[in-house]
């Protein structure tokens, strides 16, 4: 199994529809989380920590399940220009080595 | 600050051929991340320095890669020989500690060098 997964899509939606996308990680001692969010031809970037609690960020929401080992990103209201990969991320658990999703394409079309 | 900077941004060269690649972290910063990313494998560490010091490589993939950190302000990669295998976009990230461990924090990655090797 690897250690951390994800669909990697892509996800073809419509502007305004809301979005889910779902990471499942393998060691249950990880303590971090985060997304990322790559665009084409880009440079991966940091979109949004992920908090035992929850938290959002606009229309942006994240979850972390540590009992199902799993991570979730909540896009609402989708615009063209989320149309990105989001990339899930996993730290610590007994290393200091971050370990980084596929990724998960979504394209917003009109 | 301008963000951590890598050169060249594009890379061309032949099968054998030596290919250094540069990175320099963001001011500040105490660890230099070099990954690799491709299609098939997704993104992959391939080393790490705290301080420039070499923490792990054991993402890097065989004795034809090499990396340094010579300062704190400049990194280097290096493949030799290279193969058509090796080519992809390789990222250069960097982190400052704060408190807690650098698990929590944001890498900062650079815009990336897309190697080509034919």
């Amino acid at each position: 199994r690897k250690e951390v997964e994800q669909d990697p899509g892509p996800f073809n939606v419509p502007e305004g529809a809301t979005v889910a996308f779902n990471c499942t990680y393998s060691n249950s001692a990880s303590q971090s989380f985060f997304w990322y969010r790559q665009d084409c031809r880009k440079e991966p970037k940091l979109l949004m920590s992920v908090y035992s609690s929850g938290n959002e960020d606009g229309r942006f929401t994240a979850q972390l399940n540590r009992a199902s080992q799993y991570i979730s990103l909540l896009i609402r209201d989708s615009k063209l220009s989320d149309s990105a990969t989001y990339l899930c991320v996993v730290n610590g658990g007994g290393s200091y080595i971050p370990t980084f999703g596929r990724g998960t394409s979504l394209i917003v079309h009109p | 600050d301008a963000g951590v900077i890598q050169s060249p941004r594009h890379e061309v060269t032949e099968m054998g051929q030596e290919v250094t690649l540069r990175c320099k972290p963001i001011s500040g910063h105490d660890y230099l991340f070099w990954y690799r990313q491709t299609m098939m494998r997704g993104l992959e560490l391939l080393i790490y320095f705290n301080n420039n010091v070499p923490i792990d490589d054991s993402g890097m993939p065989e004795d034809r890669f090499s990396a340094k950190m010579p300062n704190a302000s400049f990194s280097t990669l290096k493949i030799q020989p290279s193969e058509p295998r090796d080519s992809a976009v390789y990222f250069c990230a960097s982190t400052m500690l704060q408190t807690g461990a650098f698990e929590y924090n944001e890498q900062f990655f650079g815009p990336g060098t897309r190697l080509t090797v034919l």
